[in-house]
């Protein structure tokens, strides 16, 4: 069991540049995450999806997109890289059982700077 | 609206002493979900402990004990004898039951206690 797994771990782009981040799932969870974590923020919700085909929009949603083709996988794009969005970013998942407040469990993060 | 606030953003303190961590939430909801994740050096985040609003019951494991008090909406962490391998950063963060209900279940986090334990 790889648990939840993120690519890259690493990115460095160029402002106006655009680029995917894949997150992928292998313990059949239907609920997935995508966080940002900047320094002193914590971590901040962008968009989350409920199940295959389904998407929605977290805290901080602006400037990126997501989808959900597949349960196992959730994708986050961005496709105008700016400075501010320079920060690590986080996958999490989660066990489909509604009313037990399950734990999510998070990927290793991708470190993404824009220059 | 739910919040999550850790007022303490650093603590340094000596191995093998104790140190509590605090956390305090707001929520309008009355079944809510906390818990805390550990952050070490590497980066990855760790799940610690659940809690949910009707379970008062302070837990402990291991050298890690938890106290929820509803009547201060507070949610404390504290480590026993402390290591160095606990030094990370901890994390609070709390879900309500509407978001459990419409099934996201998304978590508010509040924004990490940095805790470094020196030799």
């Amino acid at each position: 069991n790889a648990g939840v797994t993120q690519t890259p771990k690493f990115r460095v782009l160029k402002t106006g540049q655009s680029m995917t981040l894949l997150c992928a799932q292998d313990m059949n969870h239907e609920y997935m995450y995508w966080y940002r974590q900047d320094p002193g923020m914590g971590l901040r919700l962008i968009h989350y999806s409920v199940g295959e085909g389904t998407t929605a929009k977290g805290e901080v949603p602006d400037g990126y997109n997501v989808s959900r083709l597949k349960k196992q996988n959730f994708l986050l794009g961005l496709e105008s890289a700016a400075p501010s969005q320079t920060s690590v970013y986080f996958c999490a998942s989660r066990k489909e059982i509604m009313g037990l407040g399950n734990e999510q469990f998070f990927g290793p993060g991708t470190r993404l700077t824009v220059l | 609206a739910q919040k999550v606030t850790q007022a303490q953003t650093e603590i340094s303190v000596v191995e093998k002493e104790d140190v509590t961590l605090d956390c305090v939430y707001e929520t309008r909801d009355t079944t809510y979900y906390l818990f805390w994740y550990k952050q070490p050096p590497s980066g990855e985040l760790v799940f610690l402990i659940r809690r949910n609003s009707f379970d008062e019951q302070n837990e402990i494991s291991g050298r890690y004990s938890w106290n929820f008090q509803k009547s201060t909406s507070s949610f404390n962490f504290t480590i026993t004898a402390s290591q160095v391998v606990d030094s990370a950063v901890y994390f609070c963060a709390l879900s309500e039951a509407e978001e459990l209900q419409g099934g996201s279940e998304k978590l508010v986090f509040g924004k990490g206690t940095k805790l470094t334990v020196n030799p």
